[in-house]
């Protein structure tokens, strides 16, 4: 069955520091992948995204993400995390025929410190 | 322009009781997705309409659950006889095309608490 992984319940970073969140799904097929961001009294709203081409994938806000096929992996990475960045983070992968069901993980809860 | 808006925000059910949520997608997205999400857990999947076709219906969690988007456009989730477990934010999201990889838009969801 499709399943997508975060190992990390919640990370704590330093403004300014770099961030790298974590993701392994599993599925048959080359996967459409997500990352969507979700902040307090916001609806989730789409970083990037990944369905062919190159590996990686530059979104919005600064985020970038690496899609490795052989580990599974489609890790969220940001060089310089800003304060506003301090949400809910989650990975998800579109599964079934055609991709449209969506399948999140449980999410990263990212604080960050000044 | 306008976003997905969900309608109620809140919604206070005693055990039992059928409620009703609303769904307005942005105006000529094709797709319309329910999602469940459960307090600190990431929003599962429920159900997905091409237009007013319901082509998956495969993560509504009991019959008690129905949904419909007769003319292509609103949707309503119909949640019958609530129990406690139901209580969720319940998640709506749109996308402009029928594709997979297609970016879905989020509603701001709707809270239900069943009491």
């Amino acid at each position: 069955a499709q399943s997508v992984t975060q190992p990390d319940i919640h990370i704590t970073v330093s403004e300014g520091a770099s961030l790298e969140l974590r993701c392994n799904y599993s599925y048959g097929a080359t996967p459409y992948l997500f990352w969507y961001v979700q902040s307090p009294g916001q609806g989730l709203q789409l970083l990037l995204k990944y369905f062919s081409g190159d590996t990686l994938v530059q979104g919005i806000k600064g985020f970038e993400a690496e899609f490795k096929r052989s580990q599974s992996s489609f890790n969220l990475r940001k060089p310089s995390v800003h304060w506003s960045d301090a949400a809910e983070y989650f990975c998800a992968v579109g599964a079934g025929t055609g991709g449209f069901k969506t399948i999140f993980g449980a999410g990263t809860r990212l604080f960050v410190k000044a | 322009g306008a976003g997905v808006s969900q309608s109620p925000r809140y919604k206070v059910a005693k055990r039992g009781q059928d409620v009703a949520l609303r769904c307005d997608p942005i105006s000529g997205h094709v797709s319309l997705f329910w999602y469940q999400q459960a307090l600190g857990q990431g929003p599962e999947f429920l159900t997905y309409f091409q237009n007013e076709a319901q082509l998956d219906k495969s993560g509504l969690p009991s019959d008690r659950f129905f949904a419909e988007r007769p003319e292509g456009s609103v949707s309503t989730l119909k949640i019958q006889r609530t129990q406690q477990e139901d209580s969720a934010v319940y998640l709506c999201a749109s996308s402009l095309f029928s594709a997979g990889e297609e970016t879905q838009y989020f509603g701001p969801g709707t809270r239900l608490l069943v009491l």
